[in-house]
């Protein structure tokens, strides 16, 4: 049981670039999170998934798309990277409507130049 | 719009000694309030969770509060140890349905426990 896996765990992009941060859970939850932490900032809610097929948009959703095609996976698109999208990215997923803990991958460290 | 606030930003203390981390939130209507730890280079993880009808929550040598109308919650941490270096979170989750239950989260309390 890997519990929120999430690749990779650092990367490099020049502006204008495009790239998809991974992240895989194999606990069977129904709800999936993205989120980025800002250097001495909170955590801010990007996109979040209620179960297979059904995205929504969080507090900070611009430059970003997501998808969910299966339980377990919940990829995060940049497109057209920006200086103001470094940042570290952490996935978290919990079981559902009924648990409010969520589990959280190591994150992903993204920096745009 | 809910915010959450973290007071002291940055804390070390000698190891032995009993703490208090403060976070404080601007909208009572909260559903329940957590806190999580977060290691260098790593995810965070949930610690306690307080539902708003709770005022305490225990678990080893930490114990969370949540005073809701006064918009406030503690973390007190026990006879802390130089393993307890971290940086402390708070995230409230709003009442309301969509985003608004999400949750918001504190800049965080960053704690170093000295020999």
């Amino acid at each position: 049981n890997a519990g929120v896996t999430q690749t990779p765990k650092f990367r490099i992009l020049k502006i204008g670039q495009s790239m998809t941060l991974q992240c895989t859970q194999d606990m069977n939850h129904n709800y999936m999170y993205w989120y980025r932490q800002d250097p001495g900032m909170g955590l801010k809610l990007i996109y979040y998934s209620v179960g297979a097929g059904i995205t929504d948009k969080g507090e900070v959703p611009n430059g970003y798309n997501v998808s969910r095609s299966t339980t377990e996976d919940f990829p995060l698109r940049l497109e057209l990277a920006a200086p103001s999208q470094t940042s570290v990215y952490f996935c978290a997923s919990r079981p559902g409507q009924n648990t409010d803990t969520q589990y959280f991958g190591p994150g992903t460290r993204l920096t745009v130049l | 719009k809910q915010e959450v606030t973290q007071i002291p930003a940055a804390l070390s203390v000698p190891e032995g000694e009993n703490l208090v981390l403060n976070c404080s939130f601007t909208d009572s209507a909260i559903y329940n309030l957590q806190w999580f730890r977060q290691d260098p280079g790593k995810g965070l993880t949930s610690l306690l969770l307080i539902q708003s009808s709770q005022r305490e929550q225990t678990s080893g040598r930490l114990n969370a509060s949540l005073d809701k109308s006064s918009g406030r919650s503690t973390l007190y941490i026990a006879a802390s140890q130089p393993g307890d270096s971290a940086t402390y979170l708070c995230a409230v989750r709003g009442g309301g349905t969509g985003t608004a239950s999400k949750l918001t989260f504190g800049t965080g309390t960053r704690l170093q426990v000295t020999l």
